[in-house]
């Protein structure tokens, strides 16, 4: 079964930082790119970034929103995917999901998502 | 970036009825566009991608259309558990970026 799962979420005081793991299962995790996407409470869907694949030099783009602050990566080895996010706000409180583009780039598998609480 | 503009935000219809949600691109954007359905408590799910392409396993009541700046989501034969949200996605360019969302309620 292609599965997602993410973990590392949980309560971070304004100003910390927080580093995600999402790992996968199921399918060639290392021929794919990996994102991140967000949700606040009560709001919509916000990607977060990207990494592609090694055949793609693990490569990374980001959202305007949180470029400088996030960064991307991941480890083929153990089908890992992380998201280390830095200098976190209240806004940055939100459901983080860890998803799979298809080859047409589009999110085909989704985790369950881990919550982010952003309080001091 | 490029701004996603979704249409209705919100929608009544009933059972068996049929809805149209828009989403605008603020730039033209081909047919790099795909359509979520999003139930409360649980994580997205591809419907439709490349504008119009039916995701596996999606029941042939959803289609989409459009291309450049204006596209569509049209739901059939409204079933029960078509009653939730619906975001729009463009991957024409980066940042990838969502529409607000269109939430379907029944009447």
């Amino acid at each position: 079964e292609v599965q997602l799962v993410e973990s590392g979420g949980g309560l971070v005081q304004p100003g910390g930082s927080l580093r995600l793991s999402c790992a996968a299962s199921g399918f060639t995790f290392s021929d794919y790119y990996m994102d991140w996407v967000r949700q606040a409470p009560g709001k919509g869907l916000e990607w977060l970034g990207r990494v592609r694949n090694k055949a793609n030099a693990y490569t990374t783009e980001y959202a305007t929103s949180v470029k400088g602050r996030i960064s991307i990566s991941r480890d083929d080895s153990h089908n890992l995917l992380f998201l280390q996010m830095n200098s976190l706000k209240i806004d940055d409180a939100a459901v983080y999901y860890c998803t799979r583009p298809n080859n047409n780039y589009y999110m085909d598998i989704w985790g369950k998502g881990t919550t982010v609480t952003v309080s001091s | 970036d490029i701004q996603l503009t979704q249409s209705p935000s919100f929608l009544s219809e009933s059972i068996g009825g049929r809805v149209t949600i828009t989403c605008r691109a603020s730039q033209g954007i081909s047919t790099h566009l795909g359509w979520y359905q999003q139930k409360p408590g649980k994580a997205p799910k591809l419907l439709i991608y490349a504008a119009s392409t039916l995701q596996a396993g999606v029941p042939s009541r959803f289609s989409g259309s459009g291309s450049g700046t204006e596209f569509t989501l049209t739901i059939n034969r409204l079933q029960p558990e078509d009653f939730t949200t619906y975001y729009c996605q463009q991957r024409s360019s980066y940042p990838v970026t969502f529409g607000g969302g269109t939430k379907v309620e029944m009447k």
